[in-house]
C-alpha cells in the first residue's frame, strides 16, 4: 500500500544541469500535483494535472516543466537548474480537483549549487 | 499566494494538555482542510471542513470554522508526544479554481 512514491529523496545538482523528479501514484486517483516548500513558508503549487492528459500551473510553474505520462505517474523536470530552485519538492494526489484530501509523498529534498 | 496564516507560529505544551491553533484566511472558500506533517515525511490529511459546517470532530481533533471571520480552530486534546508535528491550514479558494493554499504552519512540541 505505497500511496505516491517520490524519486530521488535527495538530489544535489550544479547550476544549469537538468533533472528530471519522479511520482507515481497507486490509488487511481485523477488530479496530481506539484509542491515546493520552502523554510518558514506553506506549500506553493507548481503544477498540477486534474486529469490524465491535462496540465495546468500553479501559483510558481516558472523554471519548470510537467509531463502526466499516464494515470499514475507525474513527472516534474527542471530544464537548467538555478540555486533559487534549491527547495522541498512534494507530489500529492486527490480522487478529483475539488473538495478532496490530497495524498502526498514524502518529498525530494533538492540542493543546487 | 499565501492564503491561509496559522496562528502561533510554534506552540510548546506539556504532555496530556490541550492544543489549539487558529487558521485565518482572505476570501471565500468552498472547504478548508487540515494538514499535519512530521519532520522529513510529507504532509498528512487530517480533516475537512465544508463551509456550510461550524464544527467537525475526528478523534482527539476537533475544528471550528467561522466564515463571518474567515477563521478555522484546531483543537488537539490530550495531546501526546507523537503529536509533536507542524500542522498547517490549507483552503479552497473559490476564486482561485478551487487549488489548495497552505499557511506556513504551527510547529507544535509536545513535552514528555
Amino acid at each position: 500500500n505505497a500511496g505516491v512514491t517520490q524519486t530521488p529523496k535527495f538530489q544535489v545538482l550544479k547550476t544549469g544541469q537538468s533533472m528530471t523528479l519522479q511520482c507515481a501514484q497507486d490509488m487511481n486517483h485523477n488530479s496530481m500535483y506539484w509542491y515546493r516548500q520552502d523554510p518558514g513558508m506553506g506549500l506553493r503549487l507548481i503544477y498540477y494535472s486534474a486529469s490524465e492528459g491535462t496540465t495546468d500551473k500553479g501559483e510558481v510553474p516558472n523554471g519548470y516543466n510537467v509531463s502526466r505520462l499516464n494515470k499514475r505517474e507525474f513527472s516534474l523536470r527542471l530544464e537548467s537548474a538555478a540555486p533559487s530552485q534549491t527547495s522541498v519538492y512534494f507530489c500529492a494526489s486527490s480522487e478529483v480537483a475539488y473538495n478532496q484530501p490530497q495524498h502526498f509523498g514524502d518529498g525530494t529534498r533538492l540542493s543546487i549549487l | 499566494s499565501q492564503q491561509g496564516e496559522e496562528d502561533p507560529q510554534a506552540l510548546s505544551i506539556q504532555e496530556g494538555e490541550n492544543a489549539t491553533m487558529n487558521c485565518s484566511y482572505k476570501t471565500s472558500i468552498n472547504n478548508l482542510q487540515w494538514y499535519r506533517q512530521n519532520s522529513g515525511r510529507g504532509l498528512v490529511h487530517l480533516i475537512l471542513i465544508r463551509s456550510n459546517e461550524r464544527e467537525k470532530h475526528s478523534g482527539r481533533l476537533r475544528v471550528t470554522l467561522d466564515t463571518s471571520k474567515k477563521s478555522s480552530s484546531l483543537l488537539i486534546t490530550a495531546s501526546r508526544a507523537a503529536d509533536t508535528a507542524s500542522y498547517f491550514c490549507a483552503t479552497d479558494e473559490v476564486s482561485n479554481d478551487y487549488k489548495l493554499s497552505f499557511g506556513a504552519g504551527t510547529t507544535v512540541t509536545v513535552r514528555a
